[in-house]
């Protein structure tokens, strides 16, 4: 099993449409939590940070966090066509290597 | 621009020759990672640096796979005798030092990634 999972889709949501991405873990040591965007042939790119359990939001991203569930997510609110992209979860106990998911494929549709 | 830069972009090479790759961390960020990502997949971890000293290798680091950081800055990636499994993309990624001045020093930045396919 692996440390993290992740849906890897695709997922696909007509423009201006709400967007909820998620991931399980099994790693109780985790304590930072990333979400990337990666766009095809290029490096992710920080999308959101977040430090244990609650909701962080950005504009039109909102991360959550509940550390008893082992579960996070990403809402996307009124999704645009350039929001299509790759969402890779991410996790890691402390300064150390990232544990990511498999990453969820989402399309935008005009 | 002041990201995280890698070079060469692309590389093809063929089956048992040496290649080198090499990333340019963000300045004043001490911490320097490698990962692989192959299609379909998230990044790997392949192993970090803080200031020149490697502190962990992940088990996909076989024999053939070194790197260094040789003054705590830049580093590279060696792959010798490569393989066609070793195609993927290599990416390096850096994060800043604990310090007041940085609201988290746990975040990651990626650079652009080097995609290699070995014939």
């Amino acid at each position: 099993q692996k440390e993290v999972e992740q849906d890897p889709g695709p997922l696909s949501v007509p423009e201006g449409a709400i967007v909820s991405l998620n991931c399980t873990y099994s790693n109780s040591a985790f304590q930072y939590f990333m979400w990337y965007r990666q766009y095809s042939r290029k490096g992710p790119e920080l999308l959101m940070y977040t430090y244990s359990s609650g909701n962080k939001e950005d504009g039109r991203f909102t991360a959550q966090v509940d550390k008893s569930s082992k579960y996070i997510s990403l809402f996307i609110r009124d999704s645009q066509p350039s929001d299509s992209a790759t969402y890779l979860c991410a996790m890691m106990p402390g300064a150390q290597k990232l544990v990511f998911g498999q990453g969820t494929r989402l399309t935008i549709n005009p | 621009d002041t990201g995280v830069s890698q070079d060469p972009r692309h590389k093809i090479t063929k089956r048992g020759q040496n290649v080198t790759f090499r990333c340019d961390p963000i300045s004043e960020h001490n911490r320097l990672y490698w990962y692989r990502q192959t299609l379909g997949q998230g990044p790997e971890f392949l192993t970090y640096f803080q200031n020149e000293a490697q502190l962990e290798k992940s088990r996909l680091l076989s024999d053939r796979f070194s790197a260094e950081r040789p003054k705590g800055s830049f580093s590279t990636l060696e792959i010798q005798r490569t393989e066609q499994g070793d195609s993927a993309m290599y990416l390096c990624a850096s994060s800043p030092r604990a310090s007041g001045r940085f609201t988290s020093y746990n975040e990651q930045f990626f650079g652009p990634g080097t995609r290699l396919t070995v014939l």
